[in-house]
């Protein structure tokens, strides 16, 4: 079964500081991959997917993403950490086959800025 | 607004009870998945239907069932409830049953078991 994994529960930036939020996935085969977001007492929503046409994935509100094979990472990025960002963030991965996938998410982590 | 409602948004019952969370997809959207969330277990995957038909099970209690109907609306029902049954249920739905297709979550309904 695919998993991922997401280094630190939480992290804390300032305001105007990059943020590094990390993912590392297990996969045997060219993996979904995908980061969503969680704002308090609200659904998930998606801020960006791995579509296999480029290693770079740029998402929504500023947020991007690497996709590295040889270190099967799926890194979340952003330059410049704004108030608004503070929120729960999630990796995940998507396994199955034609008859029905499933997204599997990672335990998260929680991003605080700092002002 | 990600055109998934969930339905009630907060539920509090006793144990031994049993509940029905109900949640309408998005306009379109064929496959709808059910989550648990909670802070011990993270965000667990339950089940996933498509176009009435249940496609991919995750772990998903046997106190715990689904369906999706016609209308495409599905419904959770959850019985003999247990205190760690406390948790946030999300419903989510999708357009297809592609793997690269994103999920669109509802804002969950928060179940209360006392």
């Amino acid at each position: 079964a695919q998993s991922v994994t997401q280094l630190g529960s939480h992290v804390s930036v300032s305001e105007g500081a990059l943020v590094l939020l990390r993912c590392n996935y297990s996969s045997s085969v060219p993996p979904y991959l995908f980061w969503y977001v969680q704002y308090p007492n609200q659904g998930l929503q998606l801020l960006l997917k791995y579509t296999s046409a480029a290693t770079l994935v740029k998402g929504i509100n500023g947020f991007e993403a690497e996709f590295k094979k040889s270190e099967t990472s799926f890194h979340l990025t952003k330059p410049s950490a704004h108030m608004s960002d503070a929120a729960e963030y999630f990796c995940a991965v998507s396994e199955g086959n034609t008859g029905g996938f499933k997204t599997i998410f990672g335990a998260g982590t929680r991003l605080f800025v700092k002002a | 607004d990600s055109g998934v409602t969930q339905t009630p948004k907060h539920l509090i019952t006793a144990t031994g009870q049993r509940v029905t969370l109900r949640c309408s997809p998005r306009s379109g959207d064929l496959s709808v998945y059910w989550y648990q969330q909670s802070l011990d277990q993270g965000l667990q995957f339950l089940i996933q239907y498509y176009n009435g038909e249940e496609r991919a099970k995750g772990n998903i209690l046997e106190r715990f069932s689904a369906q999706q109907f016609p209308d495409l609306h599905s419904e959770l029902n959850l019985s003999s409830l247990e205190l760690g049954d406390s948790a946030l249920y999300f419903c989510a739905s999708s357009a297809s049953t592609t793997g690269n297709s994103p999920l669109h979550f509802g804002n969950g309904t928060r179940l209360t078991v006392t």
